[in-house]
């Protein structure tokens, strides 16, 4: 089946530090890759995208880049800050998924301290 | 960018009233819209999709009585929470995307930014 798996959080850096939550995804055919991001009481906001293999997404200093080989889709970036505060959530969509509706990892909690 | 609109942000209400959640696509047109349940901490659960036009397709597990969704134009899609219970207490977000079909597969969701359903 279909399936997205992110680390677990939550995760604690200091300001500045670099940034990486793995996220790695089983899928039939070639599904698109996403990250969201929810700030405290809010929804979601799209973060970054990437259609299909070797594409990178990037956006605000975050980057992921689709790894067909390895099945994955890392977020990375490389200086934090304490606005970043917020659950990153890695998620897949695509033809062989009923109406393209999007997988969703469990989540993984970024905590940036000044 | 596209701009998804959901109403009300927050609501208090007694056990056995029914509730109504807007969710509106200001600026695209929105073929398809999702709505989902979120329980503190975790990730979104999936309750159901509405293509305009046609009844929603529920998840399994989702009630459909319980949980009415109307999607009658291409901006505008409700869900109601019928005699709704404290357990039916969550966090409600929707979402919505343009283009239909092979062409949709490409579009992200936009979401709202979630009402918050507290049922005493």
């Amino acid at each position: 089946g279909n399936s997205v798996t992110q680390m677990e959080g939550p995760v604690t850096l200091s300001e500045e530090a670099f940034l990486t939550i793995n996220c790695t995804y089983t899928a039939t055919g070639y599904p698109s890759l996403f990250w969201y991001v929810q700030y405290p009481g809010e929804g979601l906001q799209l973060l970054l995208k990437a259609t299909k293999a070797d594409d990178k997404g990037s956006n605000k200093g975050f980057e992921a880049t689709y790894r067909k080989e390895t099945t994955s889709f890392h977020l990375e970036k490389g200086s934090v800050q304490v606005s970043d505060s917020a659950v990153y959530f890695c998620a897949l969509s695509g033809a062989r998924i009923s109406s393209y509706k999007l997988i969703f990892g469990s989540g993984t909690r970024l905590l940036v301290r000044p | 960018g596209a701009v998804v609109s959901q109403h009300p942000s927050w609501v208090i209400c007694k056990s056995g009233t029914s509730v109504k959640i807007e969710c509106r696509s200001l600026d695209f047109q929105a073929t398809t819209m999702f709505w989902y349940r979120q329980f503190p901490k975790q990730s979104l659960m999936l309750m159901a999709t509405s293509n305009e036009g046609s009844k929603a397709t529920y998840e399994q597990g989702v009630e459909k009585d319980k949980f009415l969704i109307n999607h009658a134009s291409l901006t505008l899609s409700t869900l109601t929470v019928t005699s709704a219970h404290p357990e039916d207490s969550s966090f409600y977000i929707c979402s919505a995307r343009g283009g239909a079909g092979a062409l949709g597969s490409n579009q992200p969701q936009h979401f709202g930014d979630g009402t918050r359903l507290s049922i005493l």
